[in-house]
This record gives structure tokens, sequence and C-alpha cells, in this order.
């Protein structure tokens, strides 16, 4: 399978606990995208990256959330101190370097803050 | 700021007619216009785009769609639903003055009846 990849699918956790998820892209993807999703909404922006620099962040992006991409490669999204409404769908994606690219989304975390 | 409108919920039609699943885009510049669909339990999946040149686009699974500039709207389209296409479809839409973030509609679930 060469899709996008994403680990865990599933995580509970307690408020005030941190967590962290991981995105493995399509190989051959420089561009990679968080988004998060909650319950009849569609998914929205976080964070962008293009190789291992991140190029933009939403607001909604709180001093709690940080991303990384060390290498370019995978991506790692990690909430401190999460809070009963992180609780949500966190999706990436993945695109090649064009402008016109198609994003391709993984599976998704499902995060549960008790 | 951009944004997307999909101002129906829920459409339902019976298998074999036409359906349409609205949307309404606001950009800055011109904008990139993608419709994604979401079934249960799995990502969303890329259905077509329209970035530029004919405004009838055609996609995966029989789908197309139509840009109206005049109208700023990206309305989906096929011409005899199946119940297999039931799911969630996104509009989304980016501009073309150099960001990367991409806006979501808040969805529309299809319902097609047998």
């Amino acid at each position: 399978d060469t899709g996008v990849s994403q680990d865990p699918r599933h995580k509970i956790t307690k408020r005030g606990q941190n967590v962290t998820f991981r995105c493995d892209p399509i190989s051959e993807h420089n561009r990679l995208y968080w988004y998060r999703q909650t319950l009849g909404q569609g998914p929205e922006f976080l964070t962008y990256f293009q190789n291992e620099a991140q190029l933009e962040k939403s607001r909604l992006l709180s001093d709690r959330f940080s991303a990384e991409r060390p290498k370019g490669s995978f991506s790692t999204l990690e909430i401190q101190r999460t809070e009963q409404g992180d609780s949500a769908m966190y999706l990436c994606a993945s695109s090649r370097q064009s402008n016109q690219e198609t994003q391709y989304f993984g599976p998704g975390t499902r995060l549960l803050v008790l | 700021a951009q944004s997307v409108a999909q101002p129906e919920d829920q459409v339902n039609v019976a298998e074999g007619n036409p359906l349409t699943v609205k949307c309404t885009y606001s950009v800055s510049g011109n904008p990139y216009l993608f419709w994604y669909v979401q079934y249960p339990n799995r990502g969303l999946q890329f259905l077509l785009k329209y970035i530029t040149g004919d405004n009838l686009v055609k996609g995966s699974y029989g789908f197309e769609a139509e840009f109206n500039k005049s109208q700023t709207s990206f309305h989906l389209k096929k011409p005899s639903a199946l119940v297999s296409d039931s799911a969630l479809y996104f509009c989304a839409v980016r501009d073309d003055t150099g960001g990367f973030k991409t806006i979501f509609g808040a969805g529309t679930r299809l319902f097609v009846k047998a």
C-alpha cells in the first residue's frame, strides 16, 4: 500500500496528557498537510509543510499544538496538555509540488479526550 | 477571505435519477476547486478538480462538476445515481495568490435510495 498512513488510528487520553500522532505521506510527495475534523464539519486546515519547512500555520493551532517534519518525510503532530475540546479526527494529507496539486488523505487519527 | 458553502446538509435521490450536490465559494484570486468523498470509516477520496480550462470537469466514478465563475459555483453532478454513491461529499477551494490553505465546506450527505 503506497497511500498516506497515520498512526495510531485511535487514541483515548485523559485531559492534561500529551499525545503525539504520526503521518507517513506518499513517498514522492514533498508537501504535507494536517487538518482537524469534528463531527458534522469539513476538515479545518491546521498546518502545511513543504519538505521539512513549516510554511503555513492556522490560528487554530494554539501554542499547545506543534508539528514537525524533521527530514522532509514523515511528520508528527503533538498536542500538549490535552483538553476535551481537542477531541476530533486529525487528518494528514500529502501532495506533489505543483500549483495544482491534488491532496491525498490518510485514514485519520481519532482522538478522544476524557 | 476564502469560504465555501454547501447549502444542503443532505440530498436524497432515487437510484437511476440524476443527482446534484451544490457548492458556492468565495476567494480573493482565481479559485482552485475540488470535490472529495468520504465513506464511513475511510479517508477522504479525491473525485475531481477545476484549475483552469473547460468549465465542465469530469472525475472518478462518473461524477462531473461545472465551474460557473459568474455564480461562483462548482456543483457536483452525476447523470444516474447508484446506491453505492451514498456518502459524505465535500467541496473545497484554494486560491492562486500563493498560500496553500485549502478551505473545505461542511459537507453534504448524499443518500441514494434503491
